[in-house]
Order: structure tokens, then C-alpha cells, then sequence
């Protein structure tokens, strides 16, 4: 069973509109948790990394927020642009052996 | 920024010919690089961690025969596929970390592979 479970798998939403992905992992000790977005074709470009003590952090229209406690992440996106079409990925850094766990993504479409 | 690349962006090659990756941190030195794969609408397969120096570390189930990699230096590493088959073809990642745990991952951009 995969420890980063990301919902929705994808999503539709209209320029202009706000969306929020989930990100629920079980790795544990974690060292941190970061949000990859992945154009199709190209690699994953870093948005936030965030340590267990961390809460949220911003990075533009995008800010990400974590629960230690309930290992749930959430990503939101502000104000989406067409532009932010693209996957979300989700990634969880082991503490023992700093091995990453990754998720599936969620796959986000911005329609005019 | 840290800046990670990689080269070529896309290959066409026959079955059973071999095909090579070249992965390059641009302004900062990687001990460690890691090979993924990534199938249509899945998510990165960590392949393989390589180490500067020393033997890459496989993942279960990837025949480290068929992906060979070599980190010869602390800005290049390269994954060569050996006798490709047409089940070969995928997206290859790589990546780099600049410094300690907590910082950021950076990616490359990707190489498409397609055996005919």
C-alpha cells in the first residue's frame, strides 16, 4: 500500500477559481513533506517543503499546509491561472533513511 | 537557482540497442542523484540511488545489469538502458539534492525513451 494517498486524482476548475488538493500520508517518522508541480513532459518543480513543525507555507498563489498529528497536507490554489494545469505531486522524506515516498498526484486542468 | 540537467530530452532507439542519460547538476555538487521512471498518468518510480564513487543503490525489482549507472563525478551522473526493448520505453527523471535533507529536490527535466 502506497504511505501518500493524494485525492482527488484530478480536477477541473475554471480560471480565476480556488481549488485544494489533499495529500494523507502514513510515513512515519517523517522528516518533511513537499509539493512537486510536474508539466506534462517535464519534471517536477518544487513548491514548498514544509518540516513536521511547520504548519503552512506559502509560495505565490500557492500555499500548502500540514497536520503532523492527522498526517494530512493540503495544497490550495489561489485565483488559478491556466498555467497551473498541471500534476501535484505530493512527496514524504523518511526520517531513518531520508527515502522518499511519493504519491500518484493529482492531475489539476484550468479551463478559460 | 539550483538547476539540474538532463540530456537528451527525448531518444528513439532500436530493440536491443543500448542508450545512455546524462544527468548534471549545473552550480552545485550532488553526492547523491536519483533515477526515476514515470509511466503515463502514474506517479515517479525511485529506479535507483547513485552514489559519487561508489556502486548506485537498486530498488527491488529494477535489474541493475539493464539500467547501469555510473557517478563518476559530483556533477554528473548517467543511467545507460542496455539492450532496449520496446517495454523499456518511458519517461526517465533524474535528480539532485543540493544540500542536507531539508532542502529542496531538484528535478531534471526528463528524458522520453521510445524503443521500436
Amino acid at each position: 500500500k502506497n504511505q501518500v494517498e493524494q485525492s482527488p486524482q484530478s480536477l477541473i476548475i475554471l480560471e480565476g477559481k480556488n481549488c485544494t488538493l489533499q495529500c494523507n500520508y502514513t510515513v512515519s517518522p517523517f522528516s518533511n513533506l513537499r509539493w512537486y508541480k510536474q508539466d506534462t513532459g517535464r519534471g517536477p518543480v518544487s513548491l514548498t517543503i514544509m518540516t513536521f513543525s511547520e504548519n503552512t507555507k506559502s509560495n505565490g498563489r500557492y500555499t500548502a499546509t500540514l497536520d503532523a498529528d492527522t498526517k494530512q497536507s493540503s495544497l490550495h490554489i489561489t485565483a488559478s491561472q491556466l498555467s497551473d494545469s498541471a500534476s501535484y505531486i505530493c512527496v514524504v522524506s523518511h526520517s531513518n533513511d531520508y527515502k522518499l515516498s511519493f504519491g500518484a498526484g493529482t492531475t489539476v486542468t484550468v479551463r478559460a | 537557482g539550483a538547476v539540474v540537467s538532463q540530456h537528451p530530452s527525448w531518444v528513439i532507439c532500436k530493440s536491443g540497442t543500448s542508450v545512455k542519460i546524462e544527468c548534471r547538476s549545473l552550480d552545485f555538487q550532488a553526492t547523491t542523484m536519483f533515477w526515476y521512471r514515470q509511466f503515463p498518468k502514474q506517479s515517479l518510480m525511485l529506479m535507483a540511488t547513485s552514489n559519487e564513487g561508489s556502486k548506485a543503490t537498486y530498488e527491488q525489482g529494477v535489474e541493475k545489469d539493464k539500467f547501469l549507472i555510473n557517478h563518476a563525478s559530483l556533477t554528473l551522473s548517467t543511467l545507460t538502458v542496455t539492450s532496449a526493448h520496446p517495454e523499456d520505453s518511458s519517461f526517465y527523471i533524474c535528480s539532485a539534492r543540493d544540500l542536507g535533507d531539508n532542502s529542496p529536490l531538484h528535478f531534471g527535466n526528463g528524458t522520453r525513451l521510445t524503443v521500436t
